[in-house]
């Protein structure tokens, strides 16, 4: 089951602008965490945020997390074309298996030079 | 050079036939996993082992099966009864209870593409 969605599906915007993706998700939760995909390879582990945090930096990411509301958001500043690629948030439930990950759907993020 | 190695990057099998799906790991992580990505869609946990001889079903273990023999190595394979094959495999791994502390991270392979005709 689909556990997180992602909002939008599809974002483009121009070299320098911030990319903004949400991702609501239905039940509570241990993490959550955002990866990345570039077409047709595997993902990669961006940052994870604890159900006890509200927000956490690394470098250019900003994720911030609400568990009232169930959501996330991951901003990207200063974007480049090279950011291009497929962003999934995945959590982690609480009370469930520490070993189980849900994904949701992704936002593919178009970054145009 | 550590990392999550899955073989073959694409591979064509024809309707009615099993097929196993390699990956391999040298990072020491207990934890593997297997997952199907569809066009469009997230990643679905087929099977996940936490450590060596163990592993559990995910959402979609139905037509799949796993073999955890080896820290190392935790292979796929499809077989006739999966109804629809075709898709994105990707294999995953994280270090788990057993040699540390939890880490939910996980690091995925480069993928396989199945086609099945």
């Amino acid at each position: 089951s689909q556990q997180g969605e992602e909002d939008p599906q599809a974002l483009s915007i121009q070299e320098g602008e911030n990319a903004t993706m949400n991702c609501s998700y239905k039940t509570s939760i241990n993490n959550l965490q955002w990866y990345r995909q570039n077409s047709g390879r595997g993902l990669v582990h961006l940052i994870l945020i604890r159900s006890n945090e509200r927000e956490k930096h690394s470098g250019r990411l900003r994720v911030t997390l609400d568990t009232s509301k169930k959501s996330s958001s991951l901003l990207i500043t200063a974007s480049r074309a090279a950011d291009t690629a497929s962003y999934f948030c995945a959590t982690v439930e609480s009370g469930g298996s520490n070993y189980k990950l849900t994904f949701g759907k992704g936002t593919l993020l178009t970054v145009n030079p | 050079d550590g990392g999550i190695t899955q073989s073959p990057k694409y591979l064509f099998r024809k309707e009615g036939q099993n097929v196993t799906l390699s990956c391999e790991q040298n990072l020491n992580h207990d934890a593997m996993y297997w997952y199907r990505q569809d066009p469009g869609q997230g990643l679905r946990l087929i099977y996940y082992s936490q450590i060596v001889n163990d592993f559990q079903k995910g959402d979609i273990a139905e037509g799949y099966s796993v073999s955890r023999e080896k820290k190392e190595s935790f292979p796929l394979t499809v077989t006739s009864a999966q109804k629809n094959p075709t898709a994105f495999y990707l294999c995953a791994s994280s270090m788990g209870s057993a040699t540390g502390e939890l880490s939910y991270e996980q690091y995925f392979g480069p993928g396989t593409r199945l086609t099945v005709t």
